[in-house]
Parts: structure tokens; sequence; C-alpha cells
């Protein structure tokens, strides 16, 4: 069965860097594209952004450029989602998913980053 | 960028009865439109792709519809699982993506 595995939780400090991944057991069967998700209570899921696990072409969300940097090793299979200087609004659970064509799927099992003093 | 809008932000249902829940988007996205199921602690699960082909493994009482700006999805006849929350998802400039701010749909 492929599927996406993310790394564990995480809990930091604002003003802290932070990279969490996503390993893609399935890569190359239907698709390299890996799309970086946010859900927090008050605003759903929200897209981020999007890599091609083949040449790390990378497309952001408005909303996100700037504020982190999406990275991968094919080598590996693994898609990453970086901090520099992580806020509190930063805190939320965050998946990775496969786009193949016009869907999601499958999904990692989520990983969630807390940020606080 | 294309919104999607999702009604009724909350339907209230009991088991056995039909689900119909509204996807509209703010300008044609064609067929490109999924489904998905969210339940606590679990990540969204795929339901629809391509407005109305199932997910494998998906029970059929799932159906999707509608193409341009109107989407629909349908519960034949709600499971006690089935409560959960649903959100529509879009395709429009390839890779980027939208969802819908989500349905929950809970038990009567």
């Amino acid at each position: 069965e492929v599927h996406l595995v993310q790394s564990g939780a995480e809990v930091k400090k604002p003003g802290e860097s932070l990279k969490i991944s996503c390993k893609d057991s399935g890569y190359n069967f239907t698709s390299k594209w890996i799309a970086w998700v946010r859900q927090t209570p008050g605003k759903g899921l929200e897209w981020m952004g999007t890599i091609y696990l083949g040449d790390s072409d990378t497309r952001y969300s408005p909303s996100f450029q700037g504020q982190v940097t999406i990275s991968a090793d094919e080598s590996v299979t693994t898609a990453f989602l970086h901090w520099n200087n992580l806020k509190a609004s930063d805190s939320g659970m965050y998946y990775c998913a496969r786009l193949v064509r016009s869907r999601l799927d499958p999904w990692g099992q989520g990983t969630l980053v807390t940020v606080s003093s | 960028e294309i919104v999607l809008t999702q009604s009724p932000a909350t339907l209230s249902l009991s088991p056995g009865e039909r689900a119909t829940l509204s996807c509209r988007a703010s300008q044609s996205v064609s067929s490109f439109l999924a489904w998905y199921q969210q339940k606590p602690g679990q990540a969204p699960r795929l339901l629809i792709y391509d407005a109305s082909n199932r997910a494998t493994g998906i029970p059929a009482r799932f159906s999707g519809s509608g193409s341009g700006t109107d989407f629909t999805l349908t519960i034949s006849s709600l499971e006690p699982e089935d409560f959960a929350v649903y959100y529509c998802q879009q395709r429009s400039n390839w890779p980027t993506i939208t969802f819908g701010q989500g349905t929950r749909l809970e038990i009567k």
C-alpha cells in the first residue's frame, strides 16, 4: 500500500526554526507532486504550496510565499516544509498529500506544530 | 484566485436520510473538483474526484455531480460513520489548489 509518512509532532518557541518531512513510499507510481496543507481551527484547510519531487519545481500560495520554504530530496523521496522564524500563528496541523491530476491522494497522517513561549 | 463556497455550513440529519452538500466556485473549474471527508483526529480522505468519480474503496452511497461552477455531493442514505466534515477542493491553474471552508454534517 502506498502512503505518505510524516515526521512527528513538534513543540517550538517563537523565533526558532523547524523542518518537518513527508516521505512518499509510492513515489513514481502516479505522480511526483507533493502538496502541503495547513489546518487550523479557525481556517479549515489551507493550501500552502506544491513541489515536484523530480526537479523541486515549487509553487506557493500567496498567503504562504516568503513565510515558509518547501524543498525536496528525490533520492529519499521526501518533501520538507521549513520555517526560519516561527511565530505563534504558525501553530497548527500540517498535512502533506500527493497531487494526482486534480486531486490529493493519499494524505500523510499530519504533523502537529505547536509554537509557544 | 478561485474561491469555493460550501453550503450549508452545518447540516443536521438523521441516519438513513439523504444528505446534499453544495460547493460553488467563483469561476468555472471545469470538472476539476474533488470532495474529501474528515473525521476528528484524522487526515482528510478523498471521496470523489473529477466531480463525479468515486475514489477507490468509497461506498456507492456517495456520489458527486456538477461541472463549471456548481457541484453537489450526495450521500443517499446516511450511515453513522458518515457524520464528519466535508470539504471540496479545486485545481485551476496547475498545480495551485484551493479548498472550500467545509460543511459539518452532524447527527440530528
